[in-house]
């Protein structure tokens, strides 16, 4: 069974103060790994799919990096508009599509 | 707009009654995925449509939930006998096939008293 772990459950980062987001996972071969942004009360919203170990992805001021193992997700000088819980998931090669999430990092940005 | 629409966004129901829950996808997206958001929870996965193919249902929690999807379009989720536990947010998403990229819905909140 494919398991998502995400760490740490909440981040409080001042305005301009750059972190990372941690994402690890087990599975039996990775099809994709995907991050998602949740603002509260809506539903997920699509940022990035990552295939494979040293690939990259960059948007605005996030970045999603991938190993074999995890994935980070950086923030970089971060806005209060970026306050959210993200999400990471993956989805494996066994021959279902479903994806499976992790629990979530939410993060808060002060101005 | 052309986004995912689902409905209720809300529900308030006894325990023991049956709920109906739609949703419908962005048109021409072939496949259709049903999650369930507890709260504090990931998003637990509980049944995927892909075009014609037989569905896969091994997140459905117990034989009081089901699902159809008709004319590869409106999906509708039924939870039968609720109870307390079945409390959560039910979010729809549909994407153009198996790629992981989703488009979500609001969700319809379910709560059973």
């Amino acid at each position: 069974e494919d398991q998502v772990t995400q760490s740490p459950e909440a981040l409080r980062l001042q305005e301009g103060e750059s972190s990372s987001l941690n994402c690890s996972y087990t599975v039996s071969g990775l099809r994709g790994l995907f991050w998602y942004r949740q603002d509260p009360g809506k539903g997920p919203e699509f940022l990035f799919t990552l295939y494979s170990a040293g690939e990259e992805k960059e948007k605005e001021r996030l970045k999603a990096t991938l190993t074999k193992k995890e994935s980070f997700l950086h923030i970089t000088a971060p806005k209060p508009e970026d306050s959210a819980t993200y999400l990471c998931a993956v989805q494996g090669q066994d021959g279902d599509y479903k994806l499976s999430f992790g629990a979530g990092t939410t993060v808060t940005v002060r101005a | 707009g052309a986004g995912v629409s689902q409905s209720p966004s809300n529900k308030v129901t006894e325990k023991g009654k049956d709920v109906e829950l739609r949703c419908d996808p962005i048109s021409g997206h072939t496949a259709l995925y049903w999650y369930r958001q507890s709260l504090g929870q990931g998003l637990e996965f509980l049944i995927y449509f892909q075009g014609n193919s037989a569905p896969d249902k091994s997140g459905l929690p117990s034989d009081r939930f089901s699902a159809e999807r008709t004319g590869g379009s409106v999906s509708t989720l039924t939870i039968q006998r609720t109870q307390q536990e079945d409390s959560a947010v039910y979010l729809c998403a549909s994407s153009k096939g198996p790629t992981g990229e989703l488009f979500f819905g609001e969700g319809s909140r379910l709560t059973v008293l």
